[in-house]
């Protein structure tokens, strides 16, 4: 089982430059999230959804947008990018009531 | 706002003994609790949940309680053991978002 596979794995832009980050899951999850980490810090909800066509902001939505267009995809698109968005980027999938699946992440530079 | 809070960002035991893993929140919508588990470079995986109608669920070593007049939660894994050594995050979900506590670094020493 795939479960859910983020892509890419590693990716460096330039300042002001745009790019989407992939998450695709196999399990059927009406739930997905997206989540970044800082160095040394937890993990903050960008945005989730609850199913196909809903999303919503989480802690620290400004500078993402997302969508949901089918059950199984849930991209991060960064229009912008800022230095202050260097960070590790996880999605997450769940049903309403289980525990959520984590992709491997992905690594984010800015500069 | 920070509304899962685990104030101690690093814990170190002795191999055999008991580790007890704190975990606080602030929004009494909450209704399910898990913790997750993490090595550098990997994910976060799924380690045992709790929901807000126990106060106490049981997996191996693994034990979680719930204290929701106080909203605290714990997490003692029982014994200890090297490969227990990881980032442990405490998560709370109103069964719409789920939200994470900043994590606490496990050591285990052999």
């Amino acid at each position: 089982n795939a479960g859910v596979t983020q892509t890419p794995k590693f990716r460096i832009l330039k300042i002001g430059q745009s790019m989407t980050l992939q998450c695709a899951q196999d399990m059927n999850h009406n739930y997905m999230y997206w989540y970044r980490q800082d160095p040394g810090m937890g993990l903050k909800l960008i945005y989730y959804s609850v199913g196909a066509g809903i999303t919503d902001k989480g802690e620290v939505p400004n500078g993402y947008n997302v969508s949901r267009s089918t059950t199984e995809d849930f991209p991060l698109r960064l229009e912008l990018a800022a230095p202050s968005q260097t960070s590790v980027y996880f999605c997450a999938s769940s049903s309403r009531t289980t525990e959520a699946f984590f992709g491997q992440g992905t690594r984010l530079t800015v500069v | 706002d920070q509304q899962v809070k685990q104030n101690s960002p690093s814990l170190s035991v002795q191999e055999g003994r008991i580790s007890i893993l704190n975990c606080d929140y602030t929004n009494s919508m909450f209704d399910y609790f898990l913790w997750y588990k993490k090595y550098p470079a990997e994910g976060p995986t799924f380690l045992i949940s709790i929901s807000s109608i126990k106060d106490k669920n049981e997996d191996g070593r693994f034990t979680v309680f719930l204290n929701k007049s106080a909203k605290h939660l714990s997490l003692h894994i029982v014994p200890s053991q090297p490969g227990d050594s990881a980032v442990y995050f405490c998560a709370a979900s109103d069964y719409n978002d789920m939200r994470f506590g900043a994590g606490t670094r496990l050591t285990v020493k052999p």
